[in-house]
């Protein structure tokens, strides 16, 4: 079993709708959570970060961590053909000297 | 949020020359940075911990004779892809954390 799982998708919806990301892992010392944004060709963008349980609300964007469950999500309402990207849910169980544990990304397209 | 730059964005050379590229924390130091490699439609892959002062770390199957890395100071790490052959043609992607983690606009490397 892989430590991070995430749907590749692809996800197809219309403008204006709401999506809905998620992920899944198995280990239960993770604690930082993030979720980033990766246009084609360009470096990941950081779209949210959340320390251990709980919701994180940042304008359009909604990150979600259910520790109990091992399971982590990414709301994006009112979805724009801008948000059209891959996004990727990563997480660690330390910081310092830790490198991220990636999900394989979900691609999405938000059609106009 | 914190800035990481990275250099160049494209290079294409030839097979058997050697390719630097540097990454910069611009706002924050870094005692540890991180490499990756991006293949298409792929998630990253984790290359190699860079640690300010002493040797990288690399992951299993990466040659770290290929991969040179040094990271002679707080803010920038670089990665020297020695004697570089068609199939180290990727996308090379540094990152540094301060919790969360910031990443590079990264570098794609084509080898001809």
């Amino acid at each position: 079993q892989k430590e991070v799982e995430q749907d590749p998708g692809p996800l197809s919806v219309p403008e204006g709708a709401i999506v809905s990301l998620n992920c899944t892992y198995s280990n239960s010392a993770f604690q930082y959570f993030m979720w980033y944004r990766q246009y084609s060709r360009k470096g990941p963008e950081l779209l949210m970060y959340t320390y251990s349980s709980g919701n994180k609300e940042d304008g359009r964007f909604t990150a979600q961590v259910d520790k109990s469950s091992k399971y982590i999500s990414l709301f994006i309402r009112d979805s724009q053909p801008s948000d059209s990207a891959t996004y990727l849910c990563a997480m660690s169980a330390m910081v310092a000297g830790t490198a991220l544990i990636f999900g394989k990304g979900t691609t999405l397209s938000v059609s106009s | 949020g914190a800035v990481v730059s990275q250099h160049p964005s494209w290079v294409i050379c030839k097979s058997g020359t050697s390719v630097k590229i540097e990454c910069r924390s611009l706002d924050f130091q870094a005692t540890t940075m991180f490499w990756y490699r991006q293949f298409p439609k792929q998630s990253l892959m984790l290359m190699a911990t860079s640690n300010e002062g002493s040797k990288a770390t690399y992951e299993q199957g990466v040659e770290k004779d290929k991969f040179l890395i040094n990271h002679a100071s707080l803010t920038l790490s670089t990665l020297t892809v020695t004697s570089a052959h068609p199939e180290d043609s990727s996308f090379y992607i540094c990152s540094a954390r301060v919790v969360e983690a910031f990443f590079g606009q990264g570098t794609r490397l084509t080898v001809v």
